[in-house]
């Protein structure tokens, strides 16, 4: 059964700390997103890779957040330093460009206190 | 202005009624429209995709698009409980933009 897989699933840290959260798309998926869903904004686009290459970060607060995708099976979604506001659940989803749907992992719930 | 707005709702419907949920969007080079479900707790799963302008039929469900109003309609006939969740509507002209999500409980 194919699925995206996130970890952590959960992650509470103090306001300053490094964040890492890894996913790992559908085996043969050459597009891969990241979002972010809080109450208030909903789903977020951050960013989204397409054969391993950056197509559009421009949801990124790029003075704290980074992503990048060192290999096909493995994206990364990094934030340095972290800040309470950055609370909010993460979504990872991969899919394949000529089809419209994304498939996505369970998320990553991170707190920061 | 947000290029997808979706009201979040909560929405209360009973059992067995149509429930009708909205999106409007203002990027006119949105091609694929979607409507995605998502539980508690959960990731969202794809329910429906349409192309272009037009209805699509599933079940069900219906999905209806208006371009020239740039409107979308997803249409629930005999609403269930087990149908309560979020539904987030999606639009992409390559990357993929997602509305707020209308959260819609549906009483047995």
């Amino acid at each position: 059964d194919a699925r995206v897989t996130q970890t952590p699933r959960h992650k509470v840290t103090e306001m300053g700390q490094e964040v890492t959260m890894r996913c790992q798309p559908i085996l043969g998926h050459n597009t891969v997103f990241w979002y972010r869903q809080t109450m208030m904004q909903g789903l977020e686009l951050l960013a989204y890779f397409r054969n391993r290459a950056p197509l559009d970060d421009s949801g990124m607060p790029k003075d704290r957040f980074s992503a990048e995708m060192p290999d096909a099976t493995l994206a990364t979604l990094k934030i340095q330093p972290s800040e309470p506001r950055d609370s909010a659940v993460y979504f990872c989803a991969s899919g394949l460009v000529m089809d419209r749907e994304l498939f996505f992992g369970e998320g990553s719930r991170l707190t920061v206190l | 202005q947000k290029e997808v707005e979706q009201d979040p709702g909560p929405l209360s419907v009973p059992e067995g009624a149509i429930v009708s949920l909205n999106c409007t969007y203002s990027n006119s080079a949105f091609q694929y429209f979607m409507w995605y479900r998502q539980y508690s707790r959960k990731g969202p799963e794809l329910l429906m995709y349409t192309y272009s302008s037009g209805n699509k039929e599933d079940g069900r469900f219906t999905a209806q698009v208006d371009k020239s109003s740039k409107y979308i309609s997803l249409f629930i006939r005999d609403s269930q409980p087990s149908d309560s969740a979020t539904y987030l509507c999606a639009m992409t002209d390559d990357k993929i933009i997602f509305g707020k999500g209308t959260r819609l409980h549906i009483l047995p």
